[in-house]
């Protein structure tokens, strides 16, 4: 059964970058979509992005322009690089699977990670 | 983009049965996935590909959909179902990408 555990750094200053990794455990790379999932304080759930096995990856259209996810095979890990963060961005951060399926009819998030705080202040 | 519409708030007394719903263009076209989330803790999946269970999750939790709504229906709430439920789904506008409703926070009388 895969486990998903994240971290990374949890205050960071307005213009800096944020950066979490999230390790799989108990599962392979192949077969499934590795995804970042945000949550404002008090709000609701935003898809940040996600890859692939093969490195292929799609944003969120309101943050491509400063996200990056990459993947690490031989760690059996993945990351998040979002640049120039506002107090906007202020939120928990989660790392999720979403399995693979021909002509992609599989869409769900199972399992997630425990979540990062993540807080922007100056 | 499309959005995903949920109703803020629904409440249901002990033992009843209550419906969330979500709205949206999109689902039309693509199956909703549900989750749950309490307090201080990660999303859990309960209900997949409009109508299934992920295994653990009780056989009250159950999904449809009709046109551009799709629901989560519990039957026989119990006081352990009180969270926040999300629906989500495709963009519609561009299918690569996933939307969530805004969630519904779930009060067990």
């Amino acid at each position: 059964q895969v486990q998903l555990q994240q971290w990374g750094a949890g205050l960071l200053k307005p213009s800096e970058t944020l950066s979490l990794t999230c390790a799989v455990y108990g599962g392979s790379f192949s077969g499934s979509y590795w995804s970042w999932i945000r949550q404002p304080p008090g709000k609701g759930l935003e898809w940040i992005g996600e890859i692939n096995h093969t490195g292929s990856t799609s944003y969120n259209p309101s943050l491509e322009s400063r996200v990056t996810i990459s993947l690490d095979t031989s760690k059996n890990q993945f990351s998040l690089k979002l640049t120039s963060v506002t107090a906007a961005d202020t939120a928990v951060y989660y790392c999720a699977r979403k399995p693979y399926c021909s002509g992609g009819k599989c869409y769900w998030f199972d399992p997630w990670g425990q979540g990062t705080q993540v807080t922007v202040s100056s | 983009s499309s959005e995903l519409t949920q109703d803020p708030a629904v409440s249901v007394a002990l033992g009843q049965t209550v419906r969330i719903t979500c709205q949206g263009d999109s689902l039309r076209n693509y199956y909703a996935n549900w989750y749950q989330q309490k307090p201080r803790q990660a999303p859990i999946l309960v209900i997949f590909a409009k109508n299934n269970r992920p295994s653990g999750i009780p056989d009250r939790f159950s999904g449809s959909s009709s046109g551009n709504t799709a629901s989560l229906t519990i039957t026989g709430a119990q006081a352990e179902d009180e969270a926040d439920y999300y629906c989500h789904s495709r963009d519609s506008s561009y299918n690569s990408h996933l939307i969530f409703g805004g969630g519904t926070k779930l009060t067990v009388l």
